[in-house]
């Protein structure tokens, strides 16, 4: 639904450390829960996604986990890279998050 | 596959004047998506389409309108501009609407003087 809160809207990690992004939404009907990651100049990327009937989902270097009974859902990105650089979305529905610009220092 | 393409990527135009933009989705992707994004809003939807009817429609003046034709491909249009409508004008297909993995185009950049 419209209410999409999604912080921090900024995070400074060291290369190799981990990097957490959480995003709350309001809607218990929405059953698709997206992350989205822009750069500079570009569109939105989709980097990965979970539906409601899974807690997690994996690929790599990055997973989503989602708890549906607190309604929040977070974009975990571990052993960061320079080229992970960038700004981040969640999604609910057709609403998006403020966005997260993070930035990976070598 | 081909991604998302929009038309034309950086447009100028004068406030007062009319404005359209044009988005091909990927092939077989018959829902297409609007968002309008800039620094201080973020991502706002506008519009969504599929089979060329609008399925849904954000919280913009009906100066702010689409449509999209049978092969899928959507244009948008703003007429009377206005300064605030300076952004990046994003489209994001789907195989369906609704809650559905959609993939975004690069955006056409709309700055208005």
């Amino acid at each position: 639904g419209e209410n999409v809160e999604q912080h921090p809207s900024t995070l400074s990690v060291q290369e190799g450390d981990s990097a957490v992004i959480k995003c709350t939404y309001s809607d218990s009907a929405s059953n698709y829960f997206p992350w989205y990651k822009q750069e500079l100049g570009k569109g939105p990327q989709l980097i990965i996604d979970i539906r409601s009937n899974v807690g997690e989902k994996k690929d790599q270097r990055i997973a989503v986990t989602l708890n549906k009974t607190a309604k929040h859902f977070s974009l975990h990105i571990t052993e960061t890279q320079p080229e992970d650089s960038a700004v981040y979305f969640c999604r609910d529905q057709f609403y998006f998050g403020t966005g997260t610009s993070l930035t990976v220092i070598p | 596959k081909a991604g998302v393409t929009q038309t034309p990527r950086y447009l100028i135009k004068t406030r007062g004047q009319q404005v359209t933009l044009s988005c091909s989705p990927i092939s077989g992707h018959r829902s297409v998506s609007w968002y309008q994004q800039t620094p201080g809003q973020g991502l706002q939807f506008l519009f969504e389409y599929f089979s060329e009817t609008q399925r849904n429609k954000g919280n913009f003046p009906g100066r702010f309108s689409g449509r999209q034709f049978s092969n899928s491909r959507s244009e948008m249009n703003v007429s009377t501009l206005e300064l605030g409508d300076s952004a990046l004008y994003l489209c994001a297909s789907s195989f369906l609407p609704d809650q559905e993995t959609q993939y975004f185009g690069p955006g056409t950049r709309l700055l208005v003087l």
